[in-house]
């Protein structure tokens, strides 16, 4: 059984830089592509990013500029950090497995709520 | 980036009853459609993905059809576990991209 667990803080400043982790257990991480997605309060969803196991990754257009996405195989991690964040980026942001290099994600974490106010 | 449009945004229905809901894209995606679910609190659940190919999971009164740009996600004979969002999502092209939802809710 897949199990994915996003953790980091739930409260960042206006300006400063949003980082979660995302714990893979059940699985390798290795052979996968693995996305983060983001779901503000009552609206709907966004995909952020996504990295292979080998490090290839690749962004939402709209965030790039401030988004990062690496990969920790030894730890079966991957990590999101996400700068220059602004109320708007206030949502629950889901970890979640994609099953090939296209847009199909079969196992997801139970999300974790980040809110950015001062 | 490519637009997901579904229809309607919310829906009452009764339980046993077949529900359509449909989803438009803004351009051609061939059958790079897939549906999730999801219920208060909770993550989406992958449903339906290529348009009609159902993860094992899901029961077979489930189904997705379409290609290009509009598909439909039906559901035939509605059990009380079905109440939940649904959300459409191309998978065509970056960025992949999400309608708005359709609510369900129990009449």
């Amino acid at each position: 059984q897949v199990q994915l667990q996003e953790s980091g803080p739930g409260l960042v400043k206006p300006s400063e830089t949003l980082s979660l982790t995302c714990t893979v257990s059940g699985a390798s991480i290795s052979g996968y592509y693995w996305s983060w997605l983001r779901q503000p309060p009552g609206e709907g969803l966004q995909w952020v990013a996504y990295i292979h196991s080998s490090g290839s990754t690749k962004y939402n257009p709209s965030l790039k500029s401030r988004v990062s996405i690496s990969v920790d195989t030894s730890k079966n991690l991957f990590s999101l950090r996400l700068n220059s964040v602004t109320a708007a980026d206030t949502a629950v942001y889901y970890c979640a497995r994609q099953t090939n290099w296209n847009y199909e994600w079969d196992y997801w974490g139970q999300g974790a709520l980040v809110t950015v106010s001062s | 980036d490519i637009q997901m449009t579904q229809s309607p945004s919310s829906l009452s229905a009764s339980v046993g009853d077949r529900v359509t809901i449909t989803c438009r894209a803004s351009q051609s995606i061939s059958t790079f459609l897939n549906w999730y679910q999801q219920k208060p609190g909770k993550a989406p659940r992958l449903l339906i993905y290529g348009t009609s190919s159902l993860q094992t999971w899901v029961p077979s009164r489930f189904s997705g059809s379409g290609s290009e740009t509009d598909f439909t996600l039906t559901i035939s004979g509605l059990q009380p576990e079905d109440f939940a969002t649904y959300y459409c999502q191309q998978s065509y092209t970056t960025p992949p991209t999400f309608g708005q939802g359709t609510k369900l809710e129990i009449k």
